[in-house]
């Protein structure tokens, strides 16, 4: 079944340096790779999407997230944190096969001055 | 502002009760998703449904059913409702049944007491 695994539960991160959020799949051939982002009270916005192509995905706000086939990845990174990043940011895979978006478990994201 | 929008924002009733939530999808969406969130399960796929047929089923229960109607609004129905059921629940469409972005709404939050 396919799965997907946000290692880091919360991270603490100050306003300016840089950030990765790190996201792996599991699923036997190349998903659709999505990286949402959850305000406070609000529904999930997309940040960035990955169907197929250059590996390195830029999106809005900033953020970046690179797909590596060889491990399984597609990590969420920004090189300059602002405070208004303070979020929940989830990884969801869709197969090929099917429409069901798989979301990870998400990272809670805290901007310190 | 993602275009979807979804009532009642807050529902709180009792255990044994039956309550509708109603998702209206961004203009020219045919496809409607529904999620619940919860802390201990995360965020999980209902149900979608695209253009009022019923096109893919996730982790939804017996109790819950949903449709979608001719002008592509979609209800989602909770019954015999339990504890456990407290969660937010997220509606989202997009604009084919095929893969690609969702356009989540601001959620219900449904409190079960």
């Amino acid at each position: 079944a396919q799965s997907v695994t946000q290692p880091d539960i919360h991270i603490t991160v100050s306003e300016g340096a840089s950030l990765e959020l790190r996201c792996n799949y599991s699923y036997g051939a190349t998903p659709y790779l999505f990286w949402y982002v959850q305000s406070p009270g609000q529904g999930l916005q997309l940040l960035l999407k990955y169907f197929s192509g250059d590996t390195l995905v830029q999106g809005i706000k900033g953020f970046e997230a690179e797909f590596k086939r060889s491990q399984s990845s597609f990590n969420l990174r920004k090189p300059s944190v602002h405070w208004s990043d303070a979020a929940e940011y989830f990884c969801a895979v869709v197969t090929h096969t099917g429409n069901q978006f798989y979301f990870g478990t998400g990272t809670s994201l805290t901007v310190i001055p | 502002d993602s275009g979807v929008t979804q009532t009642p924002k807050h529902l709180i009733t009792a255990t044994g009760q039956r309550v509708t939530l109603r998702c209206s999808p961004r203009s020219g969406d045919l496809s409607v998703y529904w999620y619940q969130q919860s802390l201990d399960q995360g965020l999980q796929f209902l149900i979608q449904y695209y253009n009022g047929e019923e096109r893919a089923k996730g982790n939804i229960l017996e109790r819950f059913s949903a449709q979608q109607f001719p002008d592509l609004h979609s209800e989602l129905n909770l019954s015999s409702l339990e504890l456990g059921d407290s969660a937010l629940y997220f509606c989202a469409s997009s604009d084919s049944g095929a893969v690609d972005e969702q356009f989540f709404g601001p959620g219900t939050r449904l409190t079960v007491l």
